[in-house]
């Protein structure tokens, strides 16, 4: 069974709207990030929180704003969508966030297309 | 900052053949760690290997890597490639000052033809 879950799977929307990209991790984690991955940057680091808290921010666009309602939860709300944010957008965890021999574990992602 | 230098973005190697791919990084910290992942299509990155002891080699599932920090390297080598390594493979690094944050390479995608 997934110790990730990244919900929807697949997500088209159109230009200007909004969407909310789920994820839950299983894995009794303390550390959550989201990555992208699109043909012209593969795998972009986009934020990092620890115990529910940002830590990093990579992400230029205020259009992108993450959500932690519970420890494993780490959701990411896209508003005003524009094609060149069709990308598949990777959940993922650490057991903490510092820590020598963390290994990223990342979920299955979501395919976004906006149109 | 850092960055994971990925040479070739397409490798393609016959079966029973051996397969190295090529990380070099830089980065501005002294204490690193490395890992490989292995994405298989449509499929999540995983773990492949990881590494953050100088000259030493790694293994896993066929595949080894050996940290120099003096050539400022990491490559993934594996002696007899399968059809089902065909993949994308990250080489990706991690310094301490950013907590557990992972700093990708483009990625290598590898076919192995029969």
């Amino acid at each position: 069974d997934p110790k990730i879950i990244q919900k929807p799977k697949y997500l088209v929307a159109v230009t200007g709207s909004e969407k909310i990209l789920i994820c839950e991790q299983y894995l009794g984690h303390n550390a959550m990030y989201w990555y992208r991955q699109s043909a012209k940057k593969p795998l972009e680091f986009m934020f990092s929180y620890s115990y529910q808290k940002l830590m990093d921010n990579q992400t230029a666009s205020s259009r992108f704003q993450p959500q932690s309602s519970k420890k494993n939860h780490l959701d990411l709300q896209i508003t005003a969508l524009k094609p060149d944010d069709s990308a598949t957008y990777f959940c993922a965890s650490s057991q903490d966030f510092w820590g020598s021999q963390n290994t990223l574990y990342f979920g299955a992602g979501t395919r976004l297309s906006v149109l | 900052g850092d960055s994971v230098t990925q040479t070739e973005g397409l490798v393609t190697v016959t079966e029973g053949l051996p397969v190295k791919l090529n990380c070099t990084y830089q980065t501005t910290y002294l204490t690193i760690a490395f890992f490989w992942y292995v994405q298989y299509l449509n499929e999540a990155p995983q773990v492949l290997l990881k590494s953050s002891t100088d000259n030493k080699r790694t293994e896993h599932q066929g595949f080894h890597a050996t940290l120099h920090k003096s050539s400022s390297s990491f490559h993934l080598q594996k002696s007899s490639a399968q059809l089902s390594d065909s993949a994308l493979y990250y080489c990706a690094l991690r310094s301490w000052g950013t907590g557990s944050k992972l700093s990708f390479g483009k990625g290598a995608k590898l076919t192995v033809s029969p």
